[in-house]
């Protein structure tokens, strides 16, 4: 079956770090970029790092960088998010999501497989 | 900066209506535009990807259209599960959603 699962959301006081991971199954990972898409419940969805299939070319939105890392493994089938500094403004709920195409962009994304997401909650 | 409007923000029609949802651009993202539909406590799915090309499995009801700076969503007759909400996204840049368009049961 085709389809990403995140793991390593959870509540973080402010300041601390947290990192997530997602796993991919019953497609080619290391064809595809990969990217975290970010949404506050109730919200509207926010692109928050991507990275190409040999992690050649990485991009940060503006509002997670410096503090965030993204990576991938693609032996394992698998990405993560290294997050840092967190504030409360990064709660949301965290989704790893697939690029449709194997191109060698990151910015250029059309999102088309979608995990179920893992919730990430700063609060003191 | 490239801005996303999506208009309306919310709207209300019946079964077999037909939808017409709007996403404008501040500045031309030349065809690099897709569309989304979420349902409430689901992930985003993928509808409609560079303007006009349906994504795999989206039936031929969803049509996107559209160049430039304004871009245009019809769903020719609404069926029961197509209400939802729905996000256009450009790619011409960094990836980045507009605010999404409500389509409700009127």
């Amino acid at each position: 079956e085709v389809q990403l699962r995140e793991s390593g959301g959870g509540l973080v006081q402010p300041g601390r770090s947290l990192r997530l991971s997602c796993t991919a199954s019953g497609f080619a990972f290391d064809d595809f970029a990969m990217h975290w898409v970010r949404q506050v419940p109730g919200k509207g969805l926010e692109w928050v790092s991507g990275a190409t299939w040999n992690s050649g070319k990485i991009g940060y939105a503006g509002s997670v960088k410096g503090r965030f890392t993204i990576s991938r493994d693609n032996a394992k089938k698998s990405l993560h998010l290294q997050m840092n500094s967190l504030t409360t403004e990064d709660t949301a709920l965290y989704y790893c999501v697939k690029d449709l195409f194997s191109g060698n962009s990151v910015g250029e994304a059309v999102f088309d497989l979608w995990g179920q997401g893992t919730m990430v909650t700063v609060s003191s | 900066e490239i801005v996303l409007t999506q208009s309306p923000a919310t709207l209300s029609l019946s079964p077999g209506e037909r939808a017409t949802l709007s996403c404008t651009a501040s500045q031309s993202v030349r065809d690099f535009l897709a569309w989304y539909q979420q349902k409430p406590g689901q992930a985003p799915r993928l509808l409609i990807y560079d303007v006009s090309n349906r994504a795999t499995g989206i039936p031929a009801r969803f049509t996107g259209s559209g160049s430039g700076t304004d871009f245009t969503l019809t769903i020719s007759s609404l069926e029961p599960e197509d209400f939802a909400v729905y996000y256009c996204q450009q790619r011409i840049n960094w990836p980045l959603f507009g605010p999404g368009t409500k389509v409700e049961i009127k």
